[in-house]
């Protein structure tokens, strides 16, 4: 399958800030990416789709001005957490799909915490 | 949007014992369920997999059935061991030649193996 990564693995920064993550697939040419949200002892929910050289799409009660989603090239989408606050501290973990059907590659996961 | 219950939140069973876990999906446009074990911290693991043209697969003590009729799936773990402990999600989506979704997840289950 295809190899996902992200960074950073571990943020912690003070309300307020902006904080942004990287998702890179090193061996796919990825036209579309996902970026899911899992809160302590939850379950993943699925955030936004990131397209390549287009608007993500995002999912409803997802703020677009609070994370905001870039997917300049084929191998690299970024979210960046805005103003983040301590409610955003969360786990992102971003994917991409792969195959005839919709297997999905995550990468390692990033742990937001916000002070 | 797509919505999948999984039960039970918590199943505990002795060691060697066999474990099931239940799920139920609502869009019957669906074709993929994918089921994913996660440790604290890390990336889902995608352990096995069905589409929605077979109704049953297997992968040594690992075995996954589908009821497309009744929308629901479910996750057979036999001759359990200890390192089966952790918790489990089932997800489902769709690719139509749109493109991939992102996949909506269960609210996952946490299986304990007894010694």
């Amino acid at each position: 399958g295809a190899v996902v990564s992200q960074h950073p693995s571990r943020v912690i920064c003070k309300s307020g800030t902006s904080v942004k993550i990287e998702c890179r697939s090193l061996d796919f040419q990825a036209t579309t990416m996902f970026w899911y949200r899992q809160f302590p002892k939850q379950s993943l929910m699925l955030m936004a789709t990131s397209n390549e050289g287009s608007k993500a799409t995002y999912e409803q009660g997802v703020e677009k001005d609070k994370f905001l989603i870039n997917h300049a090239s084929l191998t690299l989408s970024t979210l960046t957490v805005t103003s983040a606050h301590p409610e955003d501290s969360s786990f992102y973990i971003c994917s991409i799909a792969g195959g005839s059907y919709n297997e999905q590659f995550f990468g390692p996961g990033t742990r937001l915490t916000v002070l | 949007g797509e919505n999948v219950e999984q039960h039970p939140s918590t199943l505990s069973v002795q060691e060697g014992d066999s474990a099931v876990i239940k799920c139920t999906y609502s869009d019957s446009a669906s074709n993929y369920f994918p089921w994913y074990k996660q440790e604290l911290g890390k990336r889902p693991q995608l352990i096995i997999d069905i589409r929605s043209n077979v109704g049953e697969k297997k992968d040594q003590r690992i075995a996954v059935t589908l009821n497309k009729t009744a929308k629901h799936f479910s996750l057979h773990i036999t001759e359990t061991q200890p390192e089966d402990s952790a918790v489990y999600f089932c997800a489902a989506s769709k690719r139509t030649g749109g493109g991939a979704d992102g996949l909506t997840f269960g609210k996952g289950t946490h299986l304990i193996i007894q010694p």
